[in-house]
């Protein structure tokens, strides 16, 4: 059984610049949610994907954006970046009718200048 | 989401048990009380959850009074490698659910 795998590992990027970071969900996982873990903080829920479709969105503003596709396989797309967005960035899967169990991938560090 | 509250930090020994109390006074009827655990820069990793009384498994119990307002997450014959950030949440296990983890309680396991 394949667990959560993200890419890339590390990132840097410059303010204004547009990112994206992808996320392979465990096999059997239809359901997908996204983090943002700031230094010394616990993850923040940016939001989840079920069948392709957003499910719930915590408050992040609309330069955050995803994608699910077909596979499960999971997008985040940040746009104009800024300085704050640097964080730890945690893809998460579960199956839909078990949504407090989740499993989550080693994350992206992005670090934007 | 009912909100919980956890110590900041704990220390501990090898080889000594751990219970880490969460509070979560507005718990709802249909709320599960779930623990993580996250080493640094790693993703957090399930560790068990349960809805009353008394859960275990092969790494931890979790024991929920009767009126679920809190709950102790117990660690048995901790290792240094149990070092780390442990997490409390509640919440229902609707699909629509999210994950809302406060600052979690870090725990320091000295030899």
């Amino acid at each position: 059984e394949t667990g959560v795998t993200q890419s890339p590992t590390h990132l840097i990027k410059t303010r204004g610049q547009q990112v994206t970071l992808r996320c392979s969900s465990q096999s059997g996982h239809n359901t997908v949610s996204w983090y943002q873990q700031a230094l010394g903080q616990g993850p923040q829920f940016i939001f989840q994907y079920y069948r392709e479709e957003e499910n719930g969105r915590g408050n992040f503003p609309p330069r955050f954006s995803g994608l699910q596709f077909p596979n499960y396989s999971s997008e985040l797309n940040v746009n104009a970046l800024e300085l704050d967005d640097s964080a730890l960035y945690l893809c998460a899967s579960s199956p839909y009718d078990a949504a407090y169990e989740q499993y989550f991938g080693p994350g992206t560090r992005l670090t934007v200048t | 989401l009912a909100k919980t509250t956890q110590p900041i930090s704990m220390d501990s020994y090898e080889g000594q048990e751990v219970n880490i109390t969460c509070s979560h006074n507005n718990i709802a009827t249909n709320d599960y009380i779930t623990w993580y655990q996250q080493f640094p820069s790693q993703g957090p990793r399930f560790i068990i959850q349960g809805y009353k009384t008394k859960v275990t498994n092969e790494v931890a119990s979790l024991f929920i009074p009767a009126d679920r307002k809190s709950s102790t997450l117990s660690l048995p014959r901790v290792s240094l490698s149990d070092t780390a950030v442990y997490y409390c949440l509640v919440g229902d296990e609707s699909g629509y659910s999210t994950l809302t983890f406060g600052k979690g309680t870090m725990l320091l396991v000295s030899p």
